[in-house]
């Protein structure tokens, strides 16, 4: 069976310091990757996805950026955290389609507090 | 822009009530809606996806309908238990892409 992980499950750092949050699926292969922040207030957002090794996508504007060396691992990284960057980031993985479409499973998240 | 809201933001409900969560969306070009559940500070558990195609899923409890040409989705939750209580999110995949659309939710408190 397929299972998903993050790490850390809380992170709190100051402003202007660097990001790394990692996110690893198992029991799949070449699936697509997606990275979420659901802000306080607001719904969940698509910040980033990804359909294959290197292949990154951009949903939005903003500080962070993903990457994604291994089939299985997708990295979300800023080089200076600001105070809007917190929040509940959710990495989730579906099959590999034509373009999404295909049931998002998602990981436990990383709560990011950016004092 | 694809915007999604549910109805309502929160309901209190007691044990062993039929309820009905409702969704709707703007725009009816969408690949398919998922229906998710969230417990307070874990990620989402995916309940039910509705392809466009489809009018309705169905598991255990759980039914959720759609009907795209009017922008709406329901779930619905027989013989409600306290351990439903949790917020519920709904999604739309558009047709042109890969993003999943989140309303902000129905935070779900089932009494004993």
């Amino acid at each position: 069976s397929q299972t998903i992980h993050q790490w850390p499950a809380t992170l709190v750092q100051p402003v202007g310091s660097p990001l790394s949050l990692e996110c690893t699926v198992e029991g799949t292969s070449n699936p697509n990757l997606y990275w979420y922040r659901q802000a306080a207030g607001r719904g969940l957002q698509l910040l980033f996805y990804s359909v294959g090794i290197g292949q990154i996508s951009s949903e939005v504007p903003q500080n962070l950026s993903a990457s994604r060396p291994q089939d299985r691992q997708f990295i979300l990284s800023s080089k200076k955290l600001l105070l809007s960057d917190s929040g509940f980031y959710l990495c989730a993985w579906s099959s590999p389609s034509r373009g999404g479409g295909e049931t998002q499973y998602f990981g436990p998240g990383t709560r990011l507090l950016v004092l | 822009k694809q915007e999604v809201t549910q109805i309502p933001a929160a309901l209190s409900v007691p044990e062993g009530e039929n309820l009905v969560l409702n969704c709707s969306f703007t725009d009816s070009a969408i690949y398919n809606l998922q229906w998710f559940r969230q417990d307070p500070g874990k990620g989402l558990t995916s309940l039910l996806l509705i392809q466009s195609s489809q009018r309705e899923q169905t598991s255990g409890r759980l039914n959720a309908s759609l009907d795209k040409s009017s922008g709406r989705s329901t779930l619905y939750i027989a013989a409600s238990q306290p351990g439903d209580s949790a917020t519920y999110l709904c999604a739309v995949t558009s047709n042109s892409g890969y993003a999943l659309n989140f309303g902000k939710g129905t935070s779900l408190l089932v009494t004993p």
